[in-house]
C-alpha cells in the first residue's frame, strides 16, 4: 500500500516568509510525528499527534513552529518567519499506534532558507 | 530527561568483517528498541527491533541484543557488504508503552570493498 507522503520535496525560500510542509501518513495509523535532520546529524523531535489527544509540542524549538493535523489524517507544518538556521531535511513519521510501534517515515521536505 | 546515547559515531569496516553499535538509555521503564537504516539521500528504515520482554533476536546477518539490567543494547552486523553503508539509528521507548521514540544521534557506517 501507499507509504508515508510529503511535500513538496524541496522548498526554497527566503528568510523572513512563512513556509507550510504537508505529511500524509499511512492511511489508518493514529500517530504522527515530525522531526528535523540537519546535514549529517540525527533526528531531532519537533511535535506528535495521537488520534484526537491534544499534541506533544515539546520538540518544538520556537514559537516559530507550529503544525496541526485535520480529521486525524493529513498534518501541517509552518514555520513562520523563516531564518537560515531552519535549513535542514523535515521528515514526518507514521504509526499505528503511539509508542512501541514502527514509525514509517516519509521522503521529506529538504527546507533551504536564502 | 530522557536520553539515549550511541557509539560510534562513526565506524569503518573491511567487507566481510563484523560491525558493532552500542546504545545506553536511561529510562528504565522503556520497553521497545527499534534500530533504523538511512542510506545517503533515502528515509530511515526499520531494520529490527527488539522488545524488553527477550534479550536477542536475530534476522539473517543482523541480531540485537539487550541487557535491561544494564540498559543498553546493541546491532550486530555480521559478513559486512558495502551495501550495509549507511547511518544507523537507534531509538528507545520512552514514557511507558503509550509513551514516544527517543533517537540516538546515528553511528556513520562504512563498509570498505
Amino acid at each position: 500500500g501507499a507509504g508515508v507522503s510529503q511535500s513538496p520535496s524541496n522548498k526554497v525560500t527566503e528568510k523572513g516568509k512563512d513556509v507550510e510542509l504537508r505529511c500524509d501518513p499511512i492511511s489508518g495509523h493514529t500517530a504522527l510525528y515530525w522531526y528535523r535532520q540537519s546535514l549529517g546529524q540525527g533526528l531531532e523531535f519537533l511535535i506528535y499527534f495521537q488520534g484526537n489527544s491534544a499534541p506533544d509540542k515539546s520538540g518544538l524549538p520556537s514559537d516559530r513552529f507550529s503544525a496541526e493535523r485535520t480529521g486525524g489524517s493529513v498534518s501541517t507544518l509552518t514555520i513562520q518567519r523563516t531564518q537560515q538556521e531552519d535549513s535542514a531535511v523535515y521528515l514526518c513519521a507514521s504509526s499505528r499506534n503511539r509508542g512501541a510501534y514502527e514509525q514509517y517515515f516519509g521522503p521529506g521536505t529538504r527546507l533551504t532558507v536564502t | 530527561g530522557e536520553n539515549v546515547e550511541q557509539h560510534p559515531s562513526t565506524l569503518s569496516v573491511q567487507e566481510g568483517d563484523s560491525a558493532v553499535i552500542k546504545c545506553t538509555y536511561s529510562d528504565s521503564a522503556s520497553n521497545y528498541f527499534p534500530w533504523y537504516k538511512q542510506e545517503l539521500g533515502k528515509r530511515p528504515q526499520l531494520i529490527i527491533d527488539i522488545r524488553s520482554n527477550v534479550g536477542e533476536k536475530k534476522d539473517q546477518r543482523i541480531a540485537v541484543t539487550l541487557n535491561k539490567t544494564a540498559k543498553h543494547f546493541s546491532l550486530h552486523i555480521t559478513e559486512t557488504q558495502p551495501e550495509d553503508s549507511a547511518v544507523y539509528f537507534c531509538a528507545a521507548s520512552f514514557g511507558g508503552s503509550q509513551g514516544n521514540l527517543i533517537f540516538g544521534k546515528g553511528t556513520k557506517l562504512s563498509v570498505k570493498p
